[in-house]
């Protein structure tokens, strides 16, 4: 299989504190996304990194890209009970195709 | 911008009927689009790629007479899911890629929820 896998797949904190999720993926990729679902509804897209970008905020949300680990993290900082969703990354391989290839996802819950 | 839709947003069948799912891109032209599938708190698997006005690129374990996918129009794939049976339960989940521009991003139908009874 090519999906990529996320740690921890669950994980249960406090309003307030801050959220690290990982992904690890196999393939050499062009960018990589990270979505946000919330239960039994679509995606939506939090941010992209690229494969040449090291680092990225936006809001709330730090992302970091190691190549060289094929490793990226999502930080949430000062976490919201609104947060609690699930957290997948999707990377784009090099092979020119658009595929997206999903990590196993983080099934976050923050507690008021 | 870029908004996917979906239709239906659920169904429910019975086993051996098909099901038609529409995708839909509303206010941008999408060559590409993919069908992905995800069954409770499990990732997305995608199934397919579809192109306009070409045969659907099915991934590995996918069945293409089973799952069948026409990409009429730059704004419209159908999954249609023939003679389902209860393991085809599962929420339907499409996207699109923009024709022009950065084609880095899909964007993603709310999805469509499918029991089979």
């Amino acid at each position: 299989s090519q999906q990529g896998e996320e740690d921890p797949q669950a994980l249960s904190i406090q309003e307030g504190e801050n959220a690290t999720m990982n992904c690890s993926y196999k393939t050499s990729i062009n960018n990589l996304q990270w979505y946000r679902q919330n239960s039994g509804r679509g995606l939506v897209h939090l941010i992209l990194i690229r494969s040449n970008e090291r680092e990225k905020h936006s809001g709330r949300l730090r992302v970091t890209l190691d190549t060289s680990k094929k490793s990226s993290s999502l930080l949430i900082t000062a976490s919201r009970a609104a947060d609690t969703a699930s957290y997948f990354c999707a990377t784009v391989s090099t092979s020119g195709t658009y595929k997206y290839i999903f990590g196993t996802g983080t099934r976050l819950k923050v507690l008021a | 911008g870029a908004v996917v839709s979906q239709h239906p947003s659920w169904v429910i069948c019975k086993s051996g009927t098909s099901v038609k799912i529409e995708c839909r891109s509303l206010d941008f032209q999408a060559t590409t689009m993919f069908w992905y599938r995800q069954f409770p708190k499990q990732s997305l698997m995608l199934m397919a790629t579809s192109n306009e006005g070409s045969k659907a690129t099915y991934e590995q374990g996918v069945e293409k007479d089973k799952f069948l996918i026409n990409h009429a129009s730059l704004t419209l794939s159908t999954l249609t899911v023939t003679s389902a049976h209860p393991e085809d339960s599962s929420f339907y989940i499409c996207s699109a890629l923009t024709s022009g521009g950065s084609r880095d991003t899909q964007y993603f139908g709310p999805g469509t929820r499918l029991t089979v009874l």
